[in-house]
């Protein structure tokens, strides 16, 4: 079976960082996402990792530990528009299994 | 580069009836998959079609049906519905090529069952 667990919420200062954890365990791997998802909006593609280590896109970055069966996610210098669900999905084969969203609150 | 549009964005059933739901794939994408989301939840796969057939399913019922037509266009079926049917269903796109399969989703159609 998929079990993929991450915080529900998160709340965080403008201009802040905040990490959101995810740990998995799946009976397969070819990968890990993250989405960002607004509230009545698309998922929209954040990052991927395959393999161990740090993948940096702009403010965000993402971190894999296969053997940990651990990521997380990481927002530096939050703005407004980053208040959002943010999914943590395992790729196995032909789909993708989603953790059940961690909603981040930005504050003023 | 037009995205994913999903049709319609928002409906209303009665239990025991019939939905159908339409979606329309990024352009250059060959493969399209379904994903059921509750309230509250994380998105789950239904099924995902390739090459106008049923490339894998989750697990569904086999109430839930779908399409896909040789423009990469798709709809998703589902029968004698449930109250527990009530959900956002997703459609999203993807090109299958070796490395990452990332997809593209459209924003939903959101399914009240009364």
């Amino acid at each position: 079976g998929q079990n993929i667990d991450q915080p529900t919420e998160m709340t965080a200062t403008e201009g802040a960082i905040v990490q959101i954890n995810c740990t998995y365990q799946t009976s397969g791997f070819n990968g890990l996402f993250w989405y960002q998802q607004h509230a009545g909006e698309a998922p929209t593609f954040l990052s991927y990792n395959v393999l161990d280590g740090l993948e940096e896109k702009g403010r965000f970055s993402s971190f894999l530990s296969r053997s940990k069966g651990y990521s997380y996610l990481l927002l530096k210098e939050l703005q407004m528009k980053d208040s959002a669900s943010y999914l943590c999905a395992v790729h196995n084969d032909y789909k993708l299994s989603f953790g059940a969203g961690t909603t981040v609150t930005v504050r003023a | 580069e037009t995205g994913v549009t999903q049709s319609p964005t928002h409906l209303i059933k009665t239990r025991g009836q019939q939905v159908t739901l339409r979606c329309s794939s990024q352009s250059g994408h060959n493969t399209v998959s379904w994903y059921q989301q509750a309230l509250g939840q994380g998105p789950q796969f239904i099924f995902q079609y390739y090459r106008e057939e049923e490339n894998g399913r989750g697990n569904f019922p086999p109430r839930f049906s779908g399409l896909q037509f040789p423009n990469y266009s798709s709809e998703l079926n589902v029968n004698a519905l449930e109250l527990d049917d009530s959900a956002l269903y997703l459609c999203a796109s993807s090109l299958i090529r070796s490395g990452a399969n990332v997809l593209t989703f459209g924003a939903g159609s959101r399914l009240t069952v009364l």
